[in-house]
């Protein structure tokens, strides 16, 4: 059974900081990779997909990484801001489309 | 373009009352899934489908039915709702291929009483 754990469960950082999000799944056949966010009371808003093939993805000041043997991923967020306060969950993509979700780790970035 | 929908976006029952979740899509996905996110359980698949006509249970599909008559819509139904089903829902779709980014509507908050 594909089972997504989400490293740390909460963060607090000062603003500007360079953070790491991490992710990790125990079973290596998947097809893609997604990082979402999700604010309070709010539905999930996809940040990055990773294909199986790809290494990273890079959007403005997010960097998703993807190892598959090792069955980790990472989300690196530069120059933090208050603004990027929100939870940040990780899934993987099995066949179907179906997705496996980690628990998420919320994010408060301080001003 | 709308992306998915999802009405009601709050709904209120009683034990034992059914209700149907609506979900619609505006951009032509075959894929579609209905999840539920509970605290300190994440998000858990409840049912999907691959094409209109074809679904399939998820992780959590007990006490949902799910049907899907076109490509647009994929409707979850509550036969009888129990206190277990408070919850938020969420509909996903996508397309299948190499690129498979899903989409999510905004939600459905339930609370049975």
């Amino acid at each position: 059974k594909q089972e997504v754990t989400q490293i740390p469960a909460a963060l607090s950082v000062p603003e500007g900081e360079n953070l790491v999000l991490n992710c990790s799944f125990t079973d290596s056949a998947i097809y893609n990779l997604q990082w979402f966010r999700q604010d309070p009371g709010k539905g999930l808003t996809s940040l990055l997909l990773i294909q199986s093939s790809q290494r990273e993805q890079t959007s403005g000041r997010l960097n998703a990484s993807l190892d598959k043997s090792s069955g980790r991923s990472t989300l690196y967020i530069a120059a933090s801001q208050p603004g990027d306060s929100a939870t940040y969950l990780c899934a993987v993509i099995w066949w179907g489309n179906k997705l496996v979700f980690g628990a998420g780790t919320i994010l408060r970035v301080k001003s | 373009n709308a992306g998915v929908t999802q009405t009601p976006k709050f709904q209120v029952l009683k034990t034992g009352q059914s209700m149907t979740l609506q979900c619609a899509q505006d951009m032509n996905h075959e894929y579609m899934s209905w999840y539920r996110q509970d605290p300190g359980m994440g998000l858990r698949l409840i049912h999907y489908s691959v094409g209109a006509g074809i679904t399939d249970q998820g992780e959590v599909p007990n006490g949902y039915n799910v049907s899907r008559s076109t490509t647009e819509d994929f409707p979850l139904r509550l036969l009888s709702a129990a206190p277990s089903q408070t919850s938020v829902y969420f509909c996903a779709s996508s397309n299948p291929g190499g690129y498979n980014e899903q989409f999510f509507g905004p939600g459905t908050r339930l609370t049975v009483l």
